[in-house]
Order: structure tokens, then C-alpha cells, then sequence
């Protein structure tokens, strides 16, 4: 059964102070791995997708990379406007259903 | 403007009531997808349809029922079995040949 996990939970970073976060994941044959946003009481929003082991993508201030066991979404000089819940999800082989972890909430103080 | 609309945004039932949440989408997508969002969950798969007139239940499905009988539409009905519905409830939908999920604004559910 598909698996992902994501770290920390919550992160709370001073504008400019940059991190990453972590999804973990197990799934029987990786066919996407996807990053979105979620703004409270929003849909999410689609950031990136990565299928295989050592790509990156980036969009702005986020960068996403993939290892066959995690990725991670680094945010560089953060600003309070990327302050939102960042899910991540996987798709397998095995079906057609995206896989969501519980999410980290980001919050970018001033 | 292709997308995704869900009605209502919010939505109140009381208990022993069936509710139907409405999911339109014009951006001619094959699939289309159910989830249940609760605080600190995550995103829970309900049920999901990949053509007309065929869907498959997730990992939720007890309590709810859908149909799929146009391509544009997907409605969820929260039935009276569904022991604990209060969620935000979000649709979503896949382009055949594409990964990539575009999702609607979400309904909260409220039981009173």
C-alpha cells in the first residue's frame, strides 16, 4: 500500500530564513510524485510534478527534488505570502488515485 | 474559464438527512476524483471514476454514493450512514494522459 509521510508538521520561519520540507514516501512503482498548495478553506493548488529519481523543478522561491525514497521542497528567502499548508501526494502503478500525506503547515512571519 | 466548481461553498444537514454535493468541471477531464479533508488528516480518497458510468470506491467510501452519468459531472451524496460527516469534501479531476490534478474550492459539511 501506498505510503507518504511529511516533516515537520509545522514550520514557522522569520521572512528570509530559508528551509526545506520533507515527504517520504513508499509506493510500488513511482509513476508521479506531486507537491501542492492549500490556502485555508482552499482547494489545493498544484505546484510540481517529478517522476524520477533526480529531477528538480522550480517555481519562484520553491525548488522541489525527488530521491528514490523522498523529495524535498526547499523554499529560499521566504515571504509571508508563501504562508499555506504545502501537501504532498503520490501516484503508482498500481492505480489511478493521488496518495496525500497530512501536509506541513508553513508559517512566514514578518 | 475551464475549471472546476463545487456547490455549495458551505452546507449544513442535520442528522439522518442525505446531502448531495455537486462537482461540475468544463475542462473535459476523464477522471474525477472524491476527497475528505479533516484537520490533521490529510486528503482521503472516497471514491474516484475514470469514464462515464464506472467509478470505484477509495479508502472512505462507507457512507457516501456517487454517479457519473455525463463526463462534466461527479456528485457525491453523504448519505445517513455516514457516521461522522462534518469535512471539507474537494473534487478534483485528471486530463487523460496527465498527472496533474486540478482541484475545486472545496464544501464544508456541517452536521447540526
Amino acid at each position: 500500500e501506498d505510503q507518504v509521510t511529511q516533516s515537520p508538521e509545522a514550520l514557522r520561519l522569520q521572512e528570509g530564513e530559508s528551509s526545506s520540507l520533507n515527504c517520504s514516501y513508499t509506493v510500488s512503482g513511482l509513476r508521479g510524485l506531486f507537491w501542492y498548495r492549500q490556502d485555508p478553506g482552499k482547494g489545493p493548488e498544484f505546484l510540481f510534478t517529478l517522476y524520477s529519481a533526480g529531477e528538480e523543478k522550480e517555481k519562484e522561491r520553491l525548488k522541489a527534488t525527488l530521491t528514490k525514497k523522498e523529495s524535498f521542497l526547499h523554499i529560499t528567502a521566504p515571504k509571508p505570502e508563501d504562508s499555506a499548508t504545502y501537501l504532498c501526494a503520490v501516484q503508482g502503478y498500481s492505480g489511478y488515485a493521488l496518495n496525500f500525506g497530512k501536509g506541513t503547515s508553513l508559517l512566514v512571519t514578518p | 474559464d475551464g475549471g472546476i466548481t463545487q456547490s455549495p461553498k458551505y452546507l449544513f444537514r442535520k442528522e439522518g438527512q442525505n446531502v448531495t454535493l455537486s462537482c461540475e468541471q468544463n475542462l473535459n477531464h476523464d477522471a474525477m476524483y472524491w476527497y475528505r479533508q479533516d484537520p490533521g488528516q490529510g486528503l482521503r480518497l472516497i471514491y474516484y471514476s475514470q469514464i462515464v458510468n464506472d467509478f470505484q470506491k477509495g479508502d472512505i467510501a462507507e457512507g457516501y454514493s456517487v454517479s457519473r452519468e455525463k463526463k462534466e459531472s461527479f456528485p457525491l451524496t453523504v448519505t445517513s450512514a455516514q457516521k461522522n460527516p462534518t469535512a471539507f469534501y474537494l473534487c478534483a479531476s485528471i486530463r487523460q494522459g496527465s498527472t496533474e490534478a486540478f482541484f475545486g474550492q472545496g464544501t464544508r459539511l456541517t452536521v447540526v
